[in-house]
């Protein structure tokens, strides 16, 4: 079974701090996803990366940066923390997918919430 | 980006009945996902299901791609099947997939 585990099940921290929080996949999969999770909005996706150091912005990048330096691990920065970027933190993992999708199947970690005080 | 809407946005069942969950897009897709969503907030894939028609127990669903619709279709439902179901879909080009805001189901007993 696919097993994508994130660092921290919840988080707390105050205005202005760097937050990192960790993805880690087993599966050996291409892409890897960021997402925020709001009420009434659904999940949006921040960052992904389709391969090892390759990232591309997602609908909502801005307050945050990510890190793929090897295959199996996906990190993703706020750099300054703000209380809107309290929420819950999705990560996921797919294989690369054949014909005429580029995506196969997402595997979604368990989450983090994050709370910015 | 495209839009994906989902109907009802909730729903609330008596143990053992039936129901239909839409999903409806706004421009033609490659993939698309149907996803639950438990209490504890952890999603599962339940269908990558781009085109036709898929079964999986009490779960089945249907993409009907040209004409921009899918529909999961949950038989004799059971208190463990609350939770949210989202429908994510995949644009022609890129790594990403595009969720609706959900469908929020209770099941009583």
């Amino acid at each position: 079974d696919v097993k994508v585990t994130q660092s921290s099940r919840y988080l707390v921290k105050r205005t202005g701090e760097k937050v990192f929080l960790e993805c880690v996949q087993d599966m050996d999969h291409e892409n890897m996803f960021w997402y925020r999770q709001d009420p009434g909005l659904g999940l949006r996706l921040i960052y992904f990366s389709y391969d090892v150091k390759m990232k591309e912005k997602g609908d909502i990048p801005e307050g945050y940066s990510v890190s793929r330096e090897k295959k199996e691990r996906f990190s993703l920065i706020l750099e300054s923390a703000s209380t809107n970027q309290t929420s819950m933190y999705l990560c996921a993992s797919s294989r690369r997918g054949q014909g005429t999708g580029s995506t196969d199947t997402q595997y979604f970690g368990p989450g983090t919430r994050l709370t910015v005080l | 980006g495209i839009q994906v809407e989902q109907s009802p946005p909730d729903l609330i069942l008596q143990e053992g009945a039936n129901s239909t969950l839409r999903c409806n897009f706004s421009d033609s897709v490659n993939n698309l996902q149907w996803f639950h969503q438990n209490p504890w907030g952890q999603l599962i894939n339940l269908f990558y299901i781009p085109s036709g028609t898929k079964q999986n127990g009490r779960l089945s669903a249907t993409t009907v791609a040209t004409e921009r619709y899918s529909l999961l279709y949950i038989s004799s439902s059971q208190t463990t099947d609350s939770g949210v179901y989202f429908c994510a879909v995949e644009r022609g080009t890129g790594n990403q997939f595009y969720f609706g805001t959900g469908t929020s189901l209770t099941v009583i007993p």
